[in-house]
């Protein structure tokens, strides 16, 4: 079956390291998100891509940055983790529809980011 | 832009009780909607969508949601709550021309006592 899966699903760092956070679907899909979420903030979106070298920004994306080399993963980096940075992140991706009804989304299971 | 509101951070109900979760959007063009729910330390799992072709959309674990355009809202039922529906859900909508983005409100965390 598809899925996508993200790793590590737990990972604690220090402030200032630069981390990666991956994300892989078998779905074939052309769009990848990335999300945070945290307490009192619902999901917010951090980056997001249509398709192998595209790249964009989203709500919350001072910080991070993302690459699409494949159509199946879309790295996160932390350049220079810091403790705001603390949170739970979602990656999901979607079949990327331009007609015929909502292109809906599908996630990946989480990786809970602590950074001390 | 376009933006969620959900009614309530928590929602406290009974087993066999109806569960009611509120939700309401804002959008310059008709959009798609959709209910998440997330149980712990799981992802995002998708209830129903809204998709136009009907206002009532029935969605897993019987939930269902009401598309009411002139209310802008598509509040989340269940006549009889399962202790299982212990979770918390999330509204989120989209429009194609924002790229098929989604936008989540806040979520709604629900208890189910027995």
């Amino acid at each position: 079956d598809a899925e996508i899966t993200q790793s590590p699903r737990h990972k604690i760092t220090e402030t200032g390291r630069q981390v990666t956070l991956a994300c892989h679907q078998t779905w074939n899909h052309n769009n990848m998100f990335w999300y945070r979420q945290d307490l009192g903030h619902g999901l917010r979106l951090i980056h997001y891509s249509y398709g192998v070298q595209d790249t964009n920004k989203g709500e919350v994306s001072d910080g991070y940055s993302v690459s699409r080399s494949n159509t199946e993963d879309l790295p996160l980096t932390l350049e220079s983790a810091a403790s705001s940075q603390t949170s739970v992140y979602f990656c999901a991706s979607s079949e990327g529809k331009t007609s015929g009804g909502p292109d809906e989304q599908f996630f990946g299971p989480g990786t809970r980011l602590t950074v001390l | 832009a376009q933006s969620v509101t959900q009614l309530g951070s928590h929602v406290s109900v009974s087993e066999g009780a109806l569960v009611l979760l509120r939700c309401n959007y804002s959008s310059s063009v008709p959009p798609y909607l959709f209910w998440y729910v997330q149980y712990p330390n799981q992802g995002l799992q998708l209830l129903l969508k809204y998709t136009s072709a009907a206002t009532l959309v029935k969605g897993i674990n019987g939930f269902e949601a009401e598309f009411k355009k002139s209310e802008t809202s598509f509040h989340l039922t269940k006549p009889s709550a399962h202790m299982s529906d212990a979770a918390e859900y999330f509204c989120a909508v989209s429009d194609r021309a924002a790229g098929n983005k989604l936008t989540f409100g806040g979520g709604t965390r629900v208890l189910v006592k027995p």
